[in-house]
C-alpha cells in the first residue's frame, strides 16, 4: 500500500519554507526521499532509517518518527531549483522493496 | 557514477503485441526494479529482482513479466500489450547494502495504440 503524501501540490515564493509529509499505515524500516524534475529521472535526496533520526542536506532536511510511521521533508529558504515533484518511498521489511507515494508537486516562483 | 540505461526513451506499439523494455546498469548492483509512473498515482512497483534469475512481484504485476538472466540486465515484458499499459516506465538499481539509494534510468514513454 502506497504511503500518503501531503500536500499534493504547493506553490512557494523564493525564500519561503515548505514541509512535505509522508505517512504510512505500516511499520517502517526506512524512508527514502527523491525529487524529480519534469522529463527527468528521480534524484535521490536522503534516506532515514528507523530510530527517529533527522538528516540534513544543505537547506533540505527530513525527520522520521518511527512510532507514528511518518516522515517530513523540510525545505527552507526555497530556491527556484527546488521546483519539482517530491516522492517519499517507504520500506517496511528492510528488504530494499521501496513503495513510493503519489508525490508532491512543488513550484517555486520568483 | 552509477549509470542505469533504458533502451528506448519513446516507444509506440500496437494492442496485442509482445513488448520488451530493457534496462542495463553498470555498477554490479544486486537489486533492480521496474516502476510505472502515471499522473496522480506516483511510482508504482511492478516487479523487482534481488539476484540473477530471482524475481518478486511488486504492487501491480498483472499483465507483466520480467527476466533477469544476467546481473546487469533486467527486462520488463508486456505479454500482450493493452492500451491501459500506456505509461512512463522507470527502471532502477540498488546495491546490496542498507541505506543505499536507488538509481533511476531516464524512463521509457510507452504508448500502446
Amino acid at each position: 500500500q502506497q504511503p500518503v503524501q501531503s500536500p499534493q501540490a504547493v506553490i512557494l515564493r523564493e525564500g519561503e519554507d515548505a514541509v512535505i509529509n509522508c505517512s504510512s499505515s505500516k511499520a517502517l524500516y526506512s524512508v527514502h526521499w527523491y525529487r524529480q524534475k519534469h522529463g527527468e529521472a528521480p534524484v535521490f535526496l536522503m534516506i532515514l532509517l528507523k530510530g527517529g533520526e533527522q538528516k540534513g542536506h544543505e537547506k533540505i532536511s527530513a525527520s522520521f518518527n518511527e512510532k507514528k510511521q511518518q516522515s517530513s521533508l523540510y525545505l527552507t529558504a526555497s530556491q527556484l531549483s527546488y521546483s519539482g515533484t517530491y516522492f517519499c518511498g517507504t520500506d517496511s521489511g528492510g528488504y530494499q522493496k521501496v513503495t513510493f507515494g503519489t508525490g508532491t508537486k512543488l513550484q517555486v516562483i520568483p | 557514477d552509477v549509470k542505469v540505461t533504458q533502451s528506448s526513451r519513446y516507444l509506440v506499439k500496437r494492442t496485442g503485441e509482445k513488448v520488451f523494455l530493457e534496462c542495463v546498469q553498470d555498477m554490479d548492483h544486486e537489486n533492480m526494479f521496474w516502476y510505472r509512473q502515471d499522473p496522480g498515482l506516483g511510482l508504482r512497483l511492478i516487479y523487482f529482482s534481488y539476484d540473477v534469475k530471482m524475481k518478486e512481484k511488486g504492487d501491480i504485476p498483472e499483465g507483466y513479466s520480467v527476466s533477469r538472466e544476467k546481473k546487469e540486465r533486467f527486462s520488463l515484458i508486456l505479454e500482450s500489450a493493452s492500451t491501459n499499459q500506456t505509461s512512463m516506465y522507470l527502471c532502477a538499481s540498488l546495491g546490496g547494502s542498507v541505506n543505499q539509494p536507488q538509481h533511476f534510468g531516464d524512463g521509457t514513454r510507452l504508448s500502446i495504440l
